[in-house]
């Protein structure tokens, strides 16, 4: 069965340093991924996606994911936080022959130090 | 291009009492998802439509919810009766063809 892991709940880090959130995966086929983003009271919006190609995924927002087959494991990155990027970040799993069904992870919530 | 509209935003009811919740999608999406969010989790597949059929309904309470996508558009879900564990934030979603997923603000339901 599909499954997303966040294993962080909740990180703080300060602006302008540099962030990791960590997601892992489990599924036997081929993978859809995917990284949201929610400000509070805000539904979730596409901040990237994997579907096949090249393992680095650019995103809005400066984000970038990585894709690693071997490590189930795509997590997200951004070289230089800014305070507006304080929300809570959802990694999710697709299936290549069933994209429109995905599950997420319990999610990261980030905070922002000044 | 607009996006996912919900309505209510905010629902405060009694327990035991009905609601109904409102989803438009974006315009040309024949997939609808219904989702529900409990705070501190990740959002959960309550109804999945293609058009106004049910794709997967699996993991809807069907003893107390109930979906309808009439005419492959608008979509409402509707608790009868509410619990206190209902309380959550309910996210419609739509996409094209089966890919991205794009979420409507959600509403938030209080159950009190």
């Amino acid at each position: 069965a599909q499954s997303v892991t966040q294993p962080d709940i909740h990180i703080t880090v300060s602006e302008g340093a540099s962030l990791e959130l960590r997601c892992n995966y489990s599924y036997g086929a081929t993978p859809y991924l995917f990284w949201y983003v929610q400000s509070p009271g805000q539904g979730l919006q596409l901040l990237l996606k994997y579907f096949s190609g090249d393992t680095l995924v650019q995103g809005i927002k400066g984000f970038e994911a990585e894709f690693k087959r071997s490590q189930s494991s795509f997590n997200l990155r951004k070289p230089s936080v800014h305070w507006s990027d304080a929300a809570e970040y959802f990694c999710a799993v697709g299936s290549y022959s069933s994209a429109s069904k995905i599950i997420f992870g319990s999610g990261t919530r980030l905070s922002i130090r000044p | 291009e607009a996006g996912v509209a919900q309505s209510p935003r905010y629902k405060i009811i009694e327990k035991r009492q009905s609601v109904a919740f409102w989803c438009n999608p974006i315009s040309g999406h024949a997939t609808l998802y219904w989702y529900q969010q409990i705070l501190g989790q990740g959002p959960k597949l309550l109804i999945q439509f293609q058009n106004n059929g049910v794709v997967d309904d699996s993991q809807l309470p069907k003893d107390r919810f109930s979906a309808e996508r009439l005419k492959g558009v608008d979509s409402t879900l509707k608790i009868q009766p509410a619990k206190l564990e209902d309380s959550a934030v309910y996210l419609c979603a739509s996409s094209s063809a089966g890919t991205v997923q794009y979420f409507g603000p959600g509403t938030r339901l209080t159950v009190t």
